[in-house]
């Protein structure tokens, strides 16, 4: 079956500390997403990337960074900079290629804590 | 800036009854509008997709349409069961040249048998 596969679905962070959350999928789409999800507020963009080797800051991009240097992966780096890290991630594909009008396909998220 | 609300928060209602769920949006230059369900701890399921050009999508029970001059959209949920007890979401795809898509903040629904 195709889909987006987030790991893993629990993380903790020591303060100081990078983490890095995977997100992999296999259907083939050229646009993958990152989204931070805080109780109470809408999903916001974090990162998005429409092709391999470019990605682009989203609406939240401070503290975090990402690559791509694969279509199927699109690791995303919580780093020490980002003083409120604890919230829920989720990860999201498209087809891409500038075509607005096709649905995002989410993976099932990565819960990240502060220890 | 597109700015999407969901109202009400919260709905709780007894199984078997019918029930509709509204999303509004700022900014009509809409290229779709997607309704998402999430469960506790989880992603987000895709359930409809409206096209800009589309008045209304249908799915089994669900049905969502879109007013876009009115910058409004519905998803109506026919004899509720306990199982669609979730939080939905709408988004609003902008485009701009990459899928620019807005989210609300959702309506968590309780459907009590």
């Amino acid at each position: 079956d195709g889909g987006i596969t987030q790991s893993p679905k629990y993380l903790f962070r020591k303060e100081g500390q990078n983490v890095t959350l995977s997100c992999e999928q296999n259907l083939n789409h050229d646009a993958m997403y990152w989204y931070r999800q805080d109780p109470g507020q809408g999903l916001r963009l974090i990162y998005y990337s429409q092709i391999v080797n470019d990605f682009q800051k989203g609406d939240i991009a401070e503290g975090y960074s990402v690559s791509r240097e694969k279509k199927e992966s699109f690791p995303l780096t919580v780093t020490s900079a980002q003083k409120n890290p604890t919230a829920f991630y989720l990860c999201a594909s498209s087809i891409g290629g500038g075509m607005g009008n096709q649905p995002q396909h989410f993976g099932d998220g990565t819960r990240l804590s502060i220890l | 800036k597109q700015e999407v609300t969901q109202i009400p928060a919260a709905l709780s209602v007894p199984e078997g009854e019918n029930l509709v769920l509204n999303c509004s949006f700022t900014d009509s230059a809409i290229y779709n509008l997607q309704w998402f369900r999430q469960d506790p701890g989880k992603g987000l399921t895709s359930l409809l997709l409206i096209q800009s050009s589309q008045r209304e999508q249908t799915s089994g029970r669900l049905n969502a349409s879109l007013d876009k001059s009115s910058g409004r959209s519905t998803l109506y949920i026919a004899a509720s069961q306990p199982g669609d007890s979730a939080t939905y979401l709408c988004a609003v795809s902008s485009g701009g040249g990459y899928q620019k898509v807005t989210f609300g903040t959702g309506t968590k629904l309780q459907v009590i048998p």
